[in-house]
């Protein structure tokens, strides 16, 4: 079965911090993947990255950065000089892939970040 | 850019009613699921639905809920009769064909049974 733990539940930082949000998973497949979502007041479901399980290379887009390590199970995601509008709720997920792979999520309970001006 | 979309945004309905939230997917994914979130819990699968028929369900999705694509683009989450506990968001969300496809997701129905 898949889980994912994000066991920080609030994180709070004065804008400019960096700050990261950690996730942990397990699963028993060999290809899987792995989300961030973001959920700011309004309550929807923001998609922010994917990574496959075959491809471990970290990636940067602008304040946002993720490290992947298959070793420790870990997708972790850094916000660099956060600001105000990275106020949300952020999850985690996870799917299992393989042919005929329904891929449903299955998402950490999510780590609400509060950035103060 | 295309997005899924989901009608009402809020349903107030009284314990015992039924309810049917629509989703409009995006229009060339082929997979289309049903989440929901209990106020400030996590997001929990309850549905997906390919080739006319659900794939696979979640313990949650008991004999009171029930899917459908009437037509070609709108997808539907039918709760027969209601309960308190039934009160939460509820996501759709689609993907195209490949099992690393990303689900985008419609931006909720927030239903509240009283």
């Amino acid at each position: 079965a898949q889980k994912v733990t994000q066991a920080q539940t609030e994180i709070s930082v004065v804008e400019k911090e960096d700050v990261t949000l950690d996730c942990v998973y397990e699963t028993r497949d060999t290809t899987y993947y792995l989300f961030w979502y973001k959920q700011p007041p309004s309550g929807e479901l923001v998609f922010l990255i994917r990574r496959n399980s075959f491809d471990e290379q970290n990636e940067i887009s602008g304040r946002y950065s993720w490290n992947f390590q298959k070793s420790t199970s870990s997708f972790n995601f850094t916000i660099t000089a956060s600001q105000v509008v990275d106020s949300a709720v952020y999850f985690c997920a996870l799917s299992e892939g393989g042919a005929g792979a329904n891929s449903k999520l299955t998402f950490g309970k999510g780590i609400t970040l509060s950035v103060r001006p | 850019e295309p997005e899924v979309t989901q009608t009402p945004s809020h349903q107030v309905t009284q314990m015992g009613q039924e309810v049917i939230l629509r989703c409009v997917p995006i229009s060339n994914h082929l997979y289309f699921y049903w989440y929901r979130q209990i106020l400030g819990q996590k997001v929990e699968f309850l549905v997906s639905f390919y080739n006319n028929e659900i794939s696979e369900k979640s313990e949650i999705f008991d004999d009171q809920f029930s899917v459908e694509r009437p037509d070609g683009s709108n997808f539907t989450l039918k709760i027969r009769s209601t309960k308190l506990e039934d009160s939460a968001m509820y996501f759709c969300a689609s993907r195209g064909l490949i099992a690393s496809d990303t689900q985008y997701f419609g931006p909720g129905t927030r239903l509240t049974v009283l």
